[in-house]
Formats: C-alpha cells, structure tokens, sequence
C-alpha cells in the first residue's frame, strides 16, 4: 500500500485561508469516509484535527475543516494563525491495510 | 482524558530485539483497538501495527516492512500495549507511538519512545 499524496510545503500569510491536498486511489480515499488529518509541532506528538474526513474532535478550533472529493481530500485552515505553523499528516483506512499515511506537508504563516 | 505513556525505547545492536510497552488510563482500554506508528528522523509518520480488542477477536495487522518481525499484544489486566521488535535493523531506528485507533485512524497519541539501532 502507497502513502498518501501530499504537498511538500504550504504557506499563507496570517489570517489567510490554505487548503492542504491529499490524493489516494480509490482502494483507499475513494471508497471510504475514514480520512484523518494530524498537526504535529516540531518536537512533538501529532494531534488529531479531523477524523471521518470532516468532523472535529472536542477542543480543535473551528478554523479548521476537512473535505472529500472523489480520491482526494483536502484539510482548510481558515484565519491563518502563528501557531497554525507545523507539519500536517493526512491518513485513510485501506481495503489492504488499516491505515495509511500521507508523506506530511510542511505550513509556513508568512 | 486519554493518556498514553511509551517505555522500553533504547539503542540496540542491529539483529538485537526490544520490547515496547505502553500504559493505557483514561479510556476503556477493554474496548479499544491499539496501534503503533513510528517516525523516522527528519522523516513522516509510518503506521506500523494495530491490535483490536478481544471482543473483536484480538487479532492483530502489520505494515509490510515490519511483518514476521513485529508482533503487537496487550494485557487488558494491567490496561498495557506491548510491541515486540525481533530482528531489527538501522531502518527501524524511529520514535515509536502508541495510539488509540478508531473511525480508520489514529484518535489518541502517546509522547513516543526512541528507538535507535546502531552497532
């Protein structure tokens, strides 16, 4: 099973809105609604900021939104904080294995 | 809350073996299905390994780079994950995550635990 697709890098000034993509095939985003995405700040554990492509868990803020569309899914990061910056991971379940990564995108708030 | 604590990390000679464990509280450990995922230096997040709850058969996946050489179990008693890594090699050398899995992806990460591989 191949990673995920995902930009290496991403960048918006603050206040910004920025989407982050994620490509799959269809044995994985495309044919189930369990897309993930993670922020994890240098140094740290990854936190989950959306899980089942699009709800948030209690405490995320409501900046951030996530989508799906045919194979790919898309993580949107409204009002662009400093603190926003950080590596965003996207993940999906898989007819092979449980789960699987994106290769990680890089957001820079200019 | 869910709190998650990795021990067990540490450096081992290539071939050498490790075991992991990580100590479960704030959730029905009982009823959770586990995982573990390790990242690399500089590197992304790999999805290793996931053990379902007995209920569901207690049965356990692995990533292709890892199987026949990992094997994850749980002690639902003590609320502990354990990761057994036999064979290792210097491409293991990662921190390693335990994490709750649900809804097809990780909902609960612990701090991780380095493991590194070096002769």
């Amino acid at each position: 099973q191949s990673a995920l697709t995902q930009p290496a890098s991403v960048s918006g000034s603050l206040g910004q809105s920025i989407t982050i993509s994620c490509t799959g095939t269809s044995s994985d985003i495309g044919s189930y609604n369990y897309v993930s995405w993670y922020q994890q700040h240098p140094g740290k554990a990854p936190k989950v900021m959306i899980y089942k492509v699009s709800d948030r868990p209690s405490g995320v803020s409501n900046r951030f939104s996530g989508s799906k569309s045919g194979n790919s899914a898309s993580l949107t990061i409204s009002g662009l904080q400093a603190e926003d910056e950080a590596d965003y991971y996207c993940s999906s379940y898989t007819n092979s294995v449980p789960m699987v990564f994106g290769g990680g995108t890089k957001v820079t708030v200019l | 809350e869910v709190h998650l604590v990795e021990s067990g990390g540490d450096l081992v000679k290539p071939g050498g073996s490790l075991r992991l464990s990580c100590a479960a509280s704030g959730l029905s450990f009982i009823n959770a299905w586990m995982s573990w995922v390790r990242q690399a230096p500089g590197k992304g997040l790999e999805w290793i390994g996931r053990i379902k709850n007995k209920i569901d058969g207690g049965t356990s996946d692995y990533a292709a780079a890892v199987k026949g050489r990992f094997t994850i179990s749980r002690d639902d008693s003590r609320n502990t994950l354990y990761l057994q890594m036999n064979s290792l090699e210097t491409e293991d050398t990662a921190m390693y995550y335990c994490a709750t899995y649900l809804y097809g992806g990780i909902t609960n990460w612990g701090q991780g635990t380095l493991v590194t591989v070096s002769s």
